[in-house]
């Protein structure tokens, strides 16, 4: 298994503005993962970072308004840009496994934007 | 969208087993199934996964019918702990490797 740690774990920001969230594993994982989840919904897959070539998105998400750095392989920042109250969730990091290719989940970080 | 088929909530007495059942008809014969659970709103947990044979680990068993078109998982002794959202995934091993997750299934363990 993996430790997944993010930070900030909370944060309020004002509309506008941006965040910039990070995601530290204790190992080297080649995919790391991305996922919002809004109140009271399911995870939702906003992009997947592999170390030396460009994020992933998946439909409905776009580098300018989430762009993503994978400099290395234990290390990922997910920024959320020019926020509105709509980006208010929780977001979270996963690192895929080696053999069986399970995910472990960071903690996630809760975002709040007034 | 999601590949899998959840109800959305379930109850279950402290101490019995709790079943969680997951409809997924369209798996191909290479993905495997994944369960997760999701404890007020902390970061997903690994429970368990399958391919075609049954499997059971510390936290749970998984029982996958002989079409591989649904699963059960199997909490054998559920606790007020064990109150979560779990989900059930189905993926692939080649490719992106990603999950889609559905809606889950909100299980109440009840003293």
């Amino acid at each position: 298994s993996a430790v997944i740690s993010q930070k900030p774990s909370r944060d309020i920001c004002q509309r506008g503005t941006s965040l910039t969230i990070q995601c530290q594993v204790d190992s080297q994982v080649t995919m790391m993962f991305w996922y919002r989840q809004q109140p009271g919904q399911s995870l939702t897959l906003i992009a997947t970072a592999n170390q030396g070539s460009e994020a992933t998105y998946e439909s409905g998400f776009v580098i300018d308004k989430f762009p993503i750095s994978r400099p290395n392989l234990t290390f990922s920042t997910l920024t959320v840009s020019n926020m509105s109250p709509e980006d208010s969730s929780i977001y979270l990091c996963s690192v895929g496994g080696t053999l069986t290719y399970e995910q472990y989940f960071g903690p996630g970080t809760r975002l709040t934007v007034t | 969208d999601a590949k899998t088929t959840q109800p959305p909530s379930m109850d279950c007495a402290e101490g019995r087993a709790a079943n969680l059942p997951c409809n997924h008809s369209t798996i191909s014969g290479n993905e495997y199934v994944y369960w997760y659970r999701q404890i007020h709103s902390q970061g997903p947990q690994y429970i368990i996964h399958g391919l075609k044979n049954n499997e059971t680990n510390e936290m749970a068993s998984l029982i996958i019918t002989e079409d591989r078109k649904s699963s059960t998982l199997i909490l054998p002794h559920a606790t007020l702990r064990d109150t979560a959202v779990y989900y059930c995934i189905v993926r692939g091993v080649s490719g992106t490797y990603k999950y889609i997750f559905g809606t889950g299934t909100r299980l109440k363990v009840l003293a």
